[in-house]
C-alpha cells in the first residue's frame, strides 16, 4: 500500500464548477501538506501548503486537512479552462532533517467550456 | 528571481551510455533536491543536498546514479550505463533549509533511453 493515495481521474467538470480533489495517507507523522499543479510536460508548481490540521484559503483555492481521518482536500471555486492540469498532493514529516516530499499519483482535471 | 532551471530539457540516449543533467537552483536556496517522475505517477525522491553536503539518498538511487553539488550552487546528476527503465522525467527542486516543505521545482529533464 502506498503512503499517499490519490484518485488518478480524469475528472471532467464544466467551467464555473466547484472542484474537489482529495488524498488519503497512512503515515501519521506527516505534518506538512502541499498541493502542486502540473501542466503537461512541465515541472510541478507549488499552489499552497498547510501545517497540521485546518483550512487555508488563497484566492479560488482552499486546502483542508483532517488529520484524524488522514484525509486532505483541495477545493477550486469558479473553475476555469486554465485550471486543466494534473494536481498532486505532497506531504512531509516535521523534523529538523525532513527533506523529501511524498507525492500522490496526481489527479488529472479537465475543465470544459 | 529566475526560478529553478534545468539543462538539457530533453535527452535521448542509447542503452549503456552515460548521461549528465544539470540543475541551477533559486540562488538564495541552500537545499537542492532531485526527484524522478514516470508517466502517470507522482515524483519520487532520489536525493538532496544542503549546501554542498549530500545528506540523504533514496534506495531508488542505484550505484549507477551519482549526484554532486560541488560549490553549494548548481548540481549535476549522472547516470552511468543507462537502462530503458531509467526513462523518466528528472526533476530538480530547491528550498530554504528552514522551509523544506516549500520546494520549488524546475521544468525537468525528460530522458528517453532507446
Amino acid at each position: 500500500q502506498k503512503e499517499v493515495e490519490q484518485d488518478p481521474g480524469p475528472l471532467s467538470v464544466p467551467e464555473g464548477a466547484i472542484v474537489s480533489l482529495n488524498c488519503t495517507y497512512s503515515n501519521s507523522a506527516f505534518q506538512y501538506f502541499m498541493w502542486y499543479r502540473q501542466y503537461s510536460r512541465k515541472g510541478p508548481e507549488l499552489l499552497m501548503y498547510t501545517y497540521s490540521s485546518g483550512n487555508k484559503e488563497d484566492g479560488r483555492f482552499t486546502a483542508q486537512v483532517d488529520k484524524s481521518s488522514k484525509y486532505i482536500s483541495l477545493f477550486i471555486r469558479d473553475s476555469q479552462p486554465s485550471d486543466s492540469a494534473t494536481y498532486l498532493c505532497a506531504m512531509q514529516i516535521d523534523t529538523g532533517t525532513a527533506s523529501k516530499l511524498t507525492f500522490g499519483t496526481g489527479t488529472r482535471l479537465q475543465v470544459t467550456l | 528571481d529566475t526560478g529553478v532551471s534545468q539543462d538539457p530539457r530533453h535527452k535521448i540516449t542509447k542503452r549503456g551510455q552515460n548521461v549528465t543533467f544539470r540543475c541551477d537552483p533559486i540562488s538564495e536556496h541552500n537545499r537542492l533536491y532531485w526527484y524522478r517522475q514516470t508517466l502517470g505517477q507522482g515524483p519520487e525522491f532520489l536525493t538532496y543536498f544542503q549546501n554542498e553536503a549530500q545528506l540523504e539518498k533514496s534506495r531508488l538511487l542505484s550505484d549507477r546514479f551519482s549526484a554532486e553539488r560541488p560549490k553549494g550552487s548548481f548540481s549535476t546528476l549522472e547516470i552511468q550505463r543507462t537502462e530503458q527503465g531509467d526513462s523518466a522525467m528528472y526533476l530538480c527542486a530547491s528550498s530554504y533549509r528552514e522551509k523544506a516543505y516549500e520546494q520549488y521545482f524546475g521544468p525537468g529533464t525528460r530522458l528517453t533511453v532507446t
